[in-house]
C-alpha cells in the first residue's frame, strides 16, 4: 500500500525562526512529489518535484527531493505568522491512473 | 474565473437523507478528482476522471456514494442514506496532466446530524 509520512505532525515555533518539515515516503509507481498549503479550506500548491537533488525556492519557502532515501524536506526560513497553516505533502503515482497520496500534514503554528 | 469551483460550502444533512455536491474544474482540464479530509488528517482518494469517463473508485466509496461527470465538464458526488461517518470535508481537484500540479476547489464541508 502507498504510504506518505510527514513529521513532525505539530510545531509551534516564534517568528523570525527557520523551521524544516519532513516527508517521507513508500510508494510502487513514484512520478512527482508535491507540497501544498491548507489554511481554512483549499490546499493551494507550493513546490512539485520530479527530480533528486534539485532545489526549488520561492521566497523564503524551499524544498528539495531525494529519490534514493526517498525523502522530501520543505523549509522556510525567518518564519511568519501568516505562515500558520497545515502543510500538506503529497506523492503523484502512477500505474493505471495518476493520483496523489497525501501524508497527514504538519500543523505549523507560528506566534508572534 | 480560472479555479475549482465547488458547492454547496457547507451542507448540513440529518442521518439517512441524501446529498449531493458539485465541482467544476478548470475549463481546460480533462481529469477530475474527488478526495474526503476528516480533522487531522490529509485527504484521502475517492474517484478519478479523465473527461466523462471514472477510471478508478477507491476502497473508501462504499455503494451508497456515486459520482458521475456528464459530458467530462462539472462533476457531481451523491452520498445515499448518509451516516454520521460521512462527516468530512469533500474536495474536489483538477489537472490537465502537463503542467504541473493539482488545483483544488474550496470543498464543501458535510456535517451529518
Amino acid at each position: 500500500e502507498d504510504k506518505v509520512v510527514q513529521s513532525p505532525l505539530s510545531l509551534v515555533v516564534h517568528e523570525g525562526d527557520t523551521v524544516t518539515l519532513n516527508c517521507s515516503y513508500e510508494v510502487t509507481n513514484f512520478r512527482s512529489l508535491l507540497w501544498y498549503k491548507q489554511e481554512k479550506k483549499a490546499p493551494t500548491f507550493l513546490f512539485m518535484l520530479t527530480s533528486s537533488g534539485i532545489e526549488k525556492k520561492s521566497g523564503r519557502l524551499s524544498s528539495i527531493l531525494d529519490k534514493k532515501e526517498l525523502f522530501s524536506i520543505l523549509n522556510i526560513t525567518a518564519t511568519q505568522t501568516g505562515d500558520s497553516a497545515i502543510y500538506l505533502c503529497a506523492v503523484e503515482v502512477s500505474g493505471g491512473s495518476e493520483k496523489l497520496v497525501f501524508g497527514k500534514g504538519t500543523k505549523l503554528t507560528v506566534n508572534p | 474565473d480560472t479555479g475549482v469551483s465547488q458547492n454547496p460550502r457547507h451542507k448540513i444533512t440529518k442521518r439517512g437523507q441524501n446529498v449531493t455536491f458539485r465541482c467544476d474544474p478548470i475549463s481546460e482540464h480533462n481529469r477530475l478528482y474527488w478526495y474526503r479530509q476528516t480533522l487531522g488528517q490529509g485527504p484521502e482518494f475517492l474517484t478519478y476522471f479523465q473527461n466523462e469517463a471514472q477510471l478508478e473508485k477507491s476502497r473508501l466509496l462504499s455503494d451508497r456514494f456515486s459520482a458521475e461527470r456528464p459530458k467530462g465538464s462539472f462533476s457531481t458526488l451523491e452520498i445515499q442514506r448518509t451516516e454520521q461517518g460521512d462527516s468530512a470535508m469533500y474536495l474536489c481537484a483538477s489537472t490537465d496532466g502537463r503542467n504541473y500540479g493539482y488545483t483544488f476547489g474550496s470543498g464543501t464541508r458535510l456535517t451529518v446530524v
